[in-house]
């Protein structure tokens, strides 16, 4: 059964690092075809793509974010992390990770596995 | 980037009712297009994936069609639970991209 798992500081102020964590259960990220995506979205609005981190440590990033994205994994104890560094109260959201996945007979087939998501606030 | 343009924004229909949401991309997308269902307060769920592909428990009365740029979801008979936002997903290449949503609601 896989499972993921948000979690992040709720509440920061501007122009601080937001860092995220998402621990999950049922695969690994050391798995050949396995990898972890961050998604956000604005209350009442769509969903972002931010970031993609592969078992083979490949690393995707949304260019709209330019550089203030980092995302890494601790496999050792199924944990992904993400931050975004000088955030704004743009960055608001509920930030989702999720698992992707290559599977050898169909493919890439895209986030099938989400967490329950984790509310970050950005306020002054 | 391919954009993902979805259609209509807001769909309006009966329990019964067959219905079919459409999505758009900006660019030859081919088979990689997903679609997810989600309800407010949930994480979105994914209902078919490349193209046509039904995720693991999910109805038979939704299924999935289209190639290249244009794809469909559809739904063959509405139940009550179906009523909610849909978003159509692109992962054939870099960055992905979301469609902005058809909100389901109920006639």
């Amino acid at each position: 059964q896989v499972t993921l798992k948000e979690s992040g500081p709720g509440i920061l102020q501007p122009s601080q690092t937001l860092s995220l964590t998402c621990t999950f259960s049922g695969f690994s990220l050391s798995t050949y075809g396995m990898g972890v995506g961050w998604i956000r979205q604005p209350s009442g609005k769509g969903l972002e793509w931010l970031a993609n981190i592969w078992w083979d440590d490949d690393k995707y990033y949304n260019p709209s974010l330019k550089n203030r994205l980092t995302i890494s994994k601790d496999t050792s104890n199924n944990q992904a992390f993400l931050k975004i560094t000088n955030v704004d109260t743009a960055d608001t959201a509920t930030y989702y990770c999720a698992r992707i996945a290559i599977v050898v007979t169909t493919g890439a087939t895209g986030f099938a596995y989400w967490g329950q998501g984790t509310l970050v606030t950005v306020s002054s | 980037d391919i954009q993902m343009t979805q259609s209509p924004s807001v769909l309006s229909a009966s329990v019964g009712d067959r219905v079919t949401l459409n999505c758009k991309a900006s660019q030859n997308i081919n088979k990689y297009l997903n679609w997810y269902q989600q309800k407010l307060g949930e994480a979105p769920k994914l209902l078919i994936y490349n193209t046509n592909n039904l995720q693991t428990g999910i109805p038979s009365r939704f299924s999935g069609s289209g190639s290249g740029t244009d794809f469909t979801l559809t739904i063959s008979s509405l139940q009550p639970e179906d009523f909610a936002t849909y978003f159509c997903f692109q992962h054939n290449s870099w960055p992905l991209t979301f469609g902005s949503g058809t909100k389901l609601e109920i006639k």
